[in-house]
């Protein structure tokens, strides 16, 4: 149980073009996504929080109108990376707290989307 | 602020090998704490989670250890395989926000 499906897993994009990566909750209501971005050889960086039906909250550093975030339902939530240039290339991941009324269960990750900006 | 560091960085070593990574965090304050696994341009694979409350868990190979009042885990990993080669990440979740905080990992590389 507790699945987060993203997609797309990987997108080559030409630059000045958006792109929008998806996280969907299959079998749980995700209150909270937590969408990171992780550059080759480095750790996972939290860019953003989202909770459903309220604006995203961005890490100091993060361009809130570059990576726009929308959590419209318990069930999705979607970042877009708006005029994407080679720069915004990386590994972008979300993750959702799965509810500590499930004692054993931790956080869920989507699979990860490759951004190759060209 | 919660900072987790992970030693070593890279770590080679022969097939058979038993070996042990560590993950230490600055804030006590955390409600679990998760071992990964990330093998190259692919997702997370969970591999333990230990709530605060619990001292360690085992799935086959692998043991978790946590020390929340010093700040420490291990995992450690027996008899080692070629397959097991891949970056482990050590994750802690903190109590207030449930907001998660990441390693660097350590890179393992098992030779055949």
């Amino acid at each position: 149980g507790a699945v987060v499906s993203q997609h797309p897993s990987r997108v080559i994009c030409k630059s000045g073009t958006s792109v929008k990566i998806e996280c969907r909750s299959l079998d749980f209501q995700a209150t909270t996504m937590f969408w990171y971005r992780q550059f080759p050889k480095q750790s996972l960086m939290l860019m953003a929080t989202s909770n459903e039906g309220s604006k995203a909250t961005y890490e100091q550093g993060v361009e809130k109108d570059k990576f726009l975030i929308n959590h419209a339902s318990l069930t999705l939530s979607t970042l877009t990376v708006t005029s994407a240039h080679p720069e915004d290339s990386s590994f972008y991941i979300c993750s959702s707290p799965v509810s500590r009324a499930v004692a054993n269960y931790g956080y869920t990750f989507g699979s990860g989307t490759r951004l190759t900006v060209v | 602020k919660q900072e987790v560091t992970q030693i070593p960085a890279a770590l080679s070593v022969p097939e058979g090998e038993n070996l042990v990574l560590n993950c230490s965090f600055t804030d006590s304050a955390i409600y679990n704490l998760q071992w990964f696994r990330q093998d190259p341009g692919k997702g997370l694979t969970s591999l333990l989670l230990i709530q605060s409350s619990q001292r360690e868990q085992t799935s086959g190979r692998l043991n978790a250890s946590l020390d929340k009042s010093s700040g420490r885990s291990t995992l450690y990993i027996a008899a080692s395989q070629p397959g097991d080669s891949a970056t482990y990440l050590c994750a802690v979740r903190r109590d207030r926000d449930d907001k998660i905080i990441f390693g660097k990992g350590t890179r393992l590389h098992i030779l055949p």
